[in-house]
């Protein structure tokens, strides 16, 4: 079995201050962890991955995410919020060799960034 | 490559109305799958497969079928339309359990 958990439903921020949205997972298997991004009425975009390699994973827009397993969390951040960020962010956990074919979302959280 | 592509992009349906969303990709993909998003909810698993002639459940099923005759095309149907199953459908393909989901544009369905 599997399941994520996004710890914040909502994130507001200000232009240029950092992020961070909370993901936690649980997993039978070794998993692979994903961050999307969707903005207003569009499709999703993949933010960055892990799949057992570094921990620390650098994805897209200068986001990155810390995969750490004693804490099976998976927090995504950004040093500095654009008003380009502001979307809603899904964690997402997919089992690696097992599971086959079944990705968990999360609930998502709406990041908003003010001038 | 088109990637993963849906049609229709919006579409009306009358309660117990059935219809079928069309789902392709041109990557060679053997999992697929089909994801509903609602608000506030995510998304969440109808049906997927792991290749041609083999699919299975997701999260919420019922009222769906799907079926994979072939890599590139899966199909979901719905039976008889309600209320409830009005959301936003994604269709998603990968090359491997572990990999990267490449997501279609979305159909918007509302059930009146």
């Amino acid at each position: 079995a599997q399941s994520v958990t996004q710890l914040d439903s909502h994130v507001s921020v200000s232009e240029g201050t950092p992020v961070l949205l909370r993901c936690n997972y649980s997993s039978s298997y070794s998993p692979s962890l994903f961050w999307y991004v969707q903005h207003p009425n569009k499709g999703l975009q993949l933010l960055l991955k892990y799949t057992s390699a570094a921990t620390l994973v650098k994805g897209i827009n200068g986001f990155e995410a810390e995969f750490k397993k004693s804490e099976t969390s998976f927090h995504l951040t950004k040093p500095s919020a654009h008003m380009s960020d502001a979307a809603e962010y899904f964690c997402v956990v997919s089992g690696y060799n097992t599971n086959a074919g079944k990705s968990t979302f999360g609930d998502g959280t709406t990041l908003t960034v003010k001038p | 490559n088109a990637g993963v592509t849906q049609t229709p992009k919006f579409q009306v349906l009358k309660t117990g109305q059935s219809m079928t969303l069309q789902c392709a990709q041109d990557m060679n993909h053997e999992y697929m799958s089909w994801y509903r998003q609602d608000p506030g909810m995510g998304l969440r698993l109808i049906h997927y497969s792991v290749g041609a002639g083999i699919t299975d459940q997701g999260e919420v099923p019922n009222g769906y079928n799907v079926s994979r005759s072939t890599t590139e095309d899966f199909p979901l149907r719905l039976l008889s339309a309600a209320p409830s199953q009005t959301s936003v459908y994604f269709c998603a393909s990968r090359m491997t359990p572990g990999e990267t989901q490449y997501f279609g544009p979305g159909t918007r369905l509302l059930v009146l």
